[in-house]
């Protein structure tokens, strides 16, 4: 069964601090990995990474793969309070169907 | 590009009821679309998967007669809770792809069942 843990499971932080959200997994099959933030609502796309070693980069964040030790970070700099959010990891394992193995989420809170 | 609407957003019904929640990809043909579960504080969990024109994939332990979907076109697929009781109050996500392309999600239906 493919397994996606991520640490944190909740942050605090201040406006200005850089935070660094982890993604490890146990995927058979693995295919690409995909973070996502979840404010009041559904999920918003962030990144999809599927090679070793390239950062990924929109704005202040920015997310590395390494596929030799099966982990992901996501970075966000000079953190803002519109950040704070549920930042989820997830794995797509291949098959026909691309279907998306979630992680648990890392509760990001980010005071003024 | 990439949107997906969900409807309704939120709805309460009383027990008994069915409840039909419609998911459409506005701007791209979807070739699968997901329905998710998702409980306070925890992650989002696949209920099933759906193609258009054939019968969805239930996750184990989803109830495919309480659960039905049907997947009409690449940019539209249903979800109908049949005769909902509280305990199936709860946010249903929805998603959609296009092959191998990041699924993007609906904004949730919350379901209350009284």
């Amino acid at each position: 069964e493919d397994k996606v843990v991520q640490s944190p499971l909740s942050l605090v932080v201040h406006e200005g601090d850089t935070v660094t959200l982890n993604c490890s997994y146990e995927v058979t099959n693995f295919r690409s990995l995909l973070w996502y933030k979840q404010e009041k609502k559904a999920p918003t796309f962030l990144f999809m990474l599927t090679s070793s070693g390239i950062e990924k980069k929109s704005g202040r964040l920015s997310s590395i793969l390494d596929k030799k030790e099966l982990f992901s970070i996501l970075n966000i700099t000079a953190t803002q309070t519109g950040d704070s959010a549920i930042y989820l990891c997830a794995t797509n394992s291949g098959g026909s169907n691309y279907k998306l193995t979630f992680g648990k989420g890392t509760l990001l809170t980010v005071n003024p | 590009g990439a949107v997906v609407s969900q409807h309704p957003s939120w709805v309460i019904c009383k027990s008994g009821t069915s409840v039909k929640i419609e998911c459409r990809s506005l701007d791209f043909q979807a070739t699968t679309m997901f329905w998710y579960r998702q409980f306070p504080k925890q992650s989002l969990m696949l209920m099933a998967t759906s193609n258009e024109g054939s019968k969805a994939t239930y996750e184990q332990g989803v109830e495919k007669d309480k659960f039905l979907i049907n997947h009409a076109s690449l940019t539209l697929s249903t979800l109908t809770v049949t005769s909902a009781h509280p305990e199936d109050s709860s946010f249903y996500i929805c998603s959609a792809a296009r092959s191998s392309q990041p699924q993007h999600f609906g904004d949730g239906t919350r379901l209350s069942i009284l």
